[in-house]
């Protein structure tokens, strides 16, 4: 069993719509969990950091950790086109920068 | 304040032959780390570098690899006698340091094709 789960998709979607992304793990010392957004030929960028279980939101992006389950998701409401990229999730058993590790990422697509 | 900086973008090498991966860190950054993706794969963590110093290599291949990041300079992650498999995007980012609310900073990626 890999370490972080992630279905790859891709995943196509209607402007406007709301977009779930999700990861499973089993490595419960993981404590920092992360949302990345990656573009085609570019490096990946942080959009959500979170410690713990919980909700976080900024703006149209909403992560939610649930420990317990080792299941972490992420909300994309009112897509856009411009949110087209593939979206990776990461995460850590110590500080935020430390050695992460990735999911193999989902490549979303919002149709105008 | 430019960002992380990479290069080359591309890098085409024959099999046997020697990679060399740079990478600037973000001004006032002094860690370093170095992330692989394979094809169809996610990023692998390689190493985790500071000013001279080897602070984490547990994702690095036993043979072949090895990383620097001098004094002066930009950080070097160094492919000796290449294979077909190390074909890979590798990316370099940077921290000012690290605590729990520091965040990666990536580059744009080398795309290394071994022939």
């Amino acid at each position: 069993q890999k370490e972080v789960e992630q279905d790859p998709g891709p995943l196509s979607v209607p402007e406007g719509a709301i977009v779930s992304l999700n990861c499973t793990y089993s490595n419960s010392a993981f404590q920092y969990f992360m949302w990345y957004r990656q573009y085609s030929r570019k490096g990946p960028e942080l959009l959500m950091y979170t410690y713990s279980s919980g909700n976080k939101e900024d703006g149209r992006f909403t992560a939610q950790v649930d420990k317990s389950s080792k299941y972490i998701s992420l909300f994309i409401r009112d897509s856009q086109p411009s949110d087209s990229a593939t979206y990776l999730c990461a995460m850590s058993e110590q500080g935020g920068s430390e050695k992460l590790v990735f999911g193999k990422g989902t490549k979303l697509t919002v149709n105008p | 304040n430019a960002g992380v900086m990479q290069n080359p973008r591309h890098l085409v090498r024959r099999r046997g032959q020697e990679a060399r991966l740079r990478c600037s860190p973000m001004k006032g950054h002094s860690h370093v780390y170095w992330y692989r993706q394979l094809p169809e794969e996610g990023l692998k963590f390689m190493v985790y570098l500071q000013k001279e110093n080897i602070i984490d290599e547990s994702g690095m291949p036993k043979e072949r690899f090895s990383a620097e990041f001098p004094k002066e300079g930009p950080s070097i992650l160094r492919i000796q006698q290449v294979v077909r498999g190390d074909s890979a995007a590798y990316f370099c980012a940077s921290s000012p340091g690290v605590s729990t609310n520091e965040k990666l900073f990536f580059g744009s990626g080398t795309q290394l094709s071994v022939l």
